[in-house]
């Protein structure tokens, strides 16, 4: 079965501190993977996928196949990236791209 | 605001009475998607539409659910006969067709069924 896992609800650093949020995959072929975001009251949007193997708002995330992960990362924490944060995928085994599959979410705390 | 919109945000009902919710895509999408969101999950697929035609269903999506697109513009949810089990999220979202095409999320509707 195709399924998302993100093991952490709450990650909680201090500015300036790297963060890694976690997302591991099961799926049979090859999935597109996705982080989506969710501010304080806006609504979800697309962080980045992992076929444009770009940086945005100095988060990156790498697909590793062998691990089937796709983990995002950022050195430096700011403040503004508190957030929620799901992993997701897609592709033709679960139903045809842009039907995401979500994980559970992490929430990410920033403080001060 | 030219985003997906949805109507109305929040909806308080009685266990047993119907519902229907509005979402509005961004004009240009063909591809309309509907997501359930329960307290500490992610959202969860319902329903996905291209243009008009209703491609794909959840086996979440019970016989009391129905949704529809006319005319491949803005679409509706209805559920029937409301459960507390309902309560939840309900998200839309619209795309344009093909690979890796970013879906765009409306803001949501808050189904509370007491």
């Amino acid at each position: 079965a195709q399924r998302v896992t993100q093991p952490e609800k709450l990650l909680s650093v201090f500015k300036g501190a790297p963060v890694e949020l976690k997302c591991n995959y099961s799926y049979s072929g090859s999935p597109e993977l996705f982080w989506y975001v969710q501010y304080s009251r806006q609504r979800l949007q697309l962080l980045l996928r992992h076929i444009s193997r770009e940086s945005i708002k100095g988060f990156t995330a790498d697909l590793n196949k062998g691990e089937t992960s796709f983990h995002l990362k950022k050195p430096f924490a700011q403040e503004e990236d508190s957030a929620m944060y799901y992993c997701a995928l897609s592709g033709a085994l679960s139903g045809g791209y842009n039907k995401l599959i979500f994980g559970a979410g992490t929430r990410l705390a920033v403080h001060p | 605001d030219t985003g997906v919109s949805q109507d109305p945000r929040h909806k308080i009902t009685k266990r047993g009475q119907n519902v229907t919710f509005r979402c509005d895509p961004i004009s240009e999408h063909n591809r309309l998607y509907w997501y359930r969101q329960t307290l500490g999950q992610g959202p969860e697929f319902l329903t996905y539409f291209q243009n008009e035609a209703q491609l794909e269903k959840s086996r979440l999506l019970s016989n009391r659910f129905s949704a529809e697109r006319p005319k491949g513009s803005f679409s509706t949810l209805e559920i029937q006969r409301t459960e507390q089990g309902d309560s939840a999220m309900y998200l839309c979202a619209s795309s344009f067709g093909g690979r890796n095409t970013e879906a765009f999320f409306g803001q949501g509707t808050r189904l509370t069924v007491v």
